[in-house]
C-alpha cells in the first residue's frame, strides 16, 4: 500500500514570494492534516480537512496561509506572502476516520526554508 | 493550550544499552496518548495509541506504559541499535476534541 506523498521534498525561498505544497494521503482515508515543524519543537496541527470539510484551522495563520481539499483527496497547502519565521517542515498526514484513537500516517514532509 | 512536554530533549547512548524517556501530559480530560518515532529523511512512524490507565503495550524491544491518573508516560528501549536512533514524539488528546498536541521530542542517538 502506497503511504501519503508529499511534495516537493525541499523548497527554498525569499520573503514575501509565494510557495504552495502537496499531499496525497493513502487512498480511501476520509481525513487529512497539515502540520507544521519548527526545530527544536513538536508538530503543531495547522487544518484537519474530513473529506473536503475542514474541522479544525484554529491553529492556521489565515493572513497569510490557505489549505484546499476539493475532491477530497488530495490537498494543498500555500503560503503567501511568506515569512522568516515560516521556515519550517510541513507534515501532511491522513487517518481512516479521524477518531481520536485512529493512527495518522505522515508522509516525509516538505522543509522550507525562507530567506 | 496544553502543555506536553518529553524529557531529556537529547540522549545519547552505547549500542547494547537500555534506556527511557518520559512524556508528560495534563492528567485531566485525558482521552489517547500517541507514541511516534522520526528518523532523519524519512515519514514519522506511529508506534503506540495507548487509552488506559496501567496501559503497557510492546513492539518488539519498545514498550511504553501509561500512567494517566499523574499525567505522564514512559517509553523504553531494551538493548538500543543503532538503527533505534531518531526522534521519539508523544502527542495528546483530551476528550474536548480530536487534535493531537505533540511534545518536542526526545532524540536520541545510538553509538556503535
Amino acid at each position: 500500500e502506497a503511504g501519503v506523498a508529499q511534495s516537493p521534498r525541499y523548497k527554498i525561498i525569499e520573503k514575501r514570494q509565494s510557495v504552495a505544497f502537496w499531499c496525497n494521503p493513502i487512498s480511501g482515508h476520509a481525513t487529512l492534516y497539515w502540520y507544521q515543524q519548527i526545530l527544536g519543537q513538536g508538530p503543531k496541527l495547522l487544518i484537519q480537512f474530513q473529506n473536503n470539510g475542514v474541522v479544525d484551522d484554529s491553529q492556521l495563520p489565515k493572513d497569510r496561509f490557505s489549505a484546499e481539499r476539493l475532491k477530497g483527496v488530495d490537498s494543498t497547502l500555500k503560503i503567501q506572502p511568506a515569512k522568516l519565521e515560516d521556515s519550517a517542515v510541513y507534515l501532511c498526514a491522513s487517518s481512516l476516520d479521524g477518531t481520536s484513537t485512529d493512527t495518522q500516517y505522515f508522509g516525509p514532509g516538505t522543509r522550507l526554508t525562507v530567506l | 493550550i496544553l502543555n506536553v512536554e518529553q524529557s531529556p530533549q537529547s540522549l545519547h547512548v552505547q549500542e547494547g544499552d537500555s534506556t527511557n524517556f518520559t512524556c508528560s501530559f495534563p492528567s485531566s480530560n485525558f482521552y489517547a496518548l500517541h507514541w511516534y518515532r522520526w528518523e532523519t529523511a524519512k515519514s514519522p512512524e506511529a508506534l503506540f495509541v495507548m487509552t488506559l490507565n496501567g496501559d503497557e503495550k510492546k513492539k518488539g524491544r519498545i514498550s511504553a506504559t501509561l500512567n494517566t491518573k499523574e499525567g505522564y508516560s514512559y517509553l523504553y528501549i531494551k538493548g538500543s541499535q543503532p538503527e533505534d536512533s531518531a526522534t521519539y514524539l508523544c502527542a495528546f488528546i483530551n476528550n474536548a476534541g480530536n487534535m493531537l498536541t505533540f511534545g518536542g521530542g526526545t532524540r536520541l542517538m545510538v553509538k556503535p
